[in-house]
């Protein structure tokens, strides 16, 4: 399986400063994704990061607030900008193999204050 | 888009009993149905999926099962132990080659009881 490294796994930001979010991979993987999990809730995907073009956001999402970028296929960013306290969520990086599994980097759990 | 959903939202059982968890999706053209365990501060593990060429798999104490024509797919989970306490989501995809976007259910918490 991939081994998914994430950073930061977690930071306290004040309201109207921006994050990064980092993801790397050990090996190449095709399909990257972000998605949010918010306090008790299920996991919702937020975009595909693609290599090499522009995000693909899915409806609620858009790239001014998240905007993702892809430069190669083993790192992916997500910056969460001019953050509010409804921000605060646990952001996820995942990656698709061509066997069709689905692993999840360790989460960056993020409080806006 | 994709709307999957999942039942119950909690569920409690005696260690040693079995746990059943169900979930519904709404688009027909969905082939690719995992299940996830998140404990508490951890990511979510895959611990067993199912296409929708395939009925019914196991793995140990685990088993899914899918019913395409009723669109819907379930958890059994036998033998329970008190390290099955998560919380337990499904996800369906409409998966085409290493895109495998995911659609989830809104979780069910699995308490076993000793």
């Amino acid at each position: 399986s991939a081994v998914i490294s994430q950073k930061p796994s977690r930071d306290i930001c004040q309201r109207g400063t921006s994050l990064t979010i980092q993801c790397q991979v050990d090996s190449q993987v095709t399909m990257m994704f972000w998605y949010r999990q918010q306090p008790g809730q299920s996991l919702t995907l937020i975009a595909t990061a693609n290599q090499g073009s522009e995000a693909t956001y899915e409806s609620g999402f858009v790239i001014d607030k998240f905007p993702i970028s892809r430069p190669n296929l083993t790192f992916s960013t997500l910056t969460v900008s001019n953050m509010s306290p409804e921000d605060s969520s646990i952001y996820l990086c995942s990656v698709s193999s061509g066997t069709s599994f689905t692993f999840f980097g360790q989460g960056t759990r993020l409080t806006v204050v | 888009g994709e709307n999957v959903e999942q039942h119950p939202s909690t569920l409690s059982v005696q260690e040693g009993d079995s746990a059943v968890i169900k979930c519904t999706y709404s688009d027909s053209a969905s082939n690719y149905f995992p299940w996830y365990k998140q404990e508490l501060g951890k990511r979510p593990q895959l611990i067993i999926d199912i296409r929708s060429n395939v009925g019914e798999k196991k793995d140990q104490r685990i088993a899914v099962t899918l019913n395409k024509t009723a669109k819907h797919f379930s958890l059994h989970i036998t033998e329970t132990q008190p390290e099955d306490s998560a919380v337990y989501f499904c996800a369906a995809s409409k998966s085409s080659y290493n895109d495998y976007k995911l659609s989830f259910g809104a979780g069910t918490t699995v308490t076993v009881r000793a």
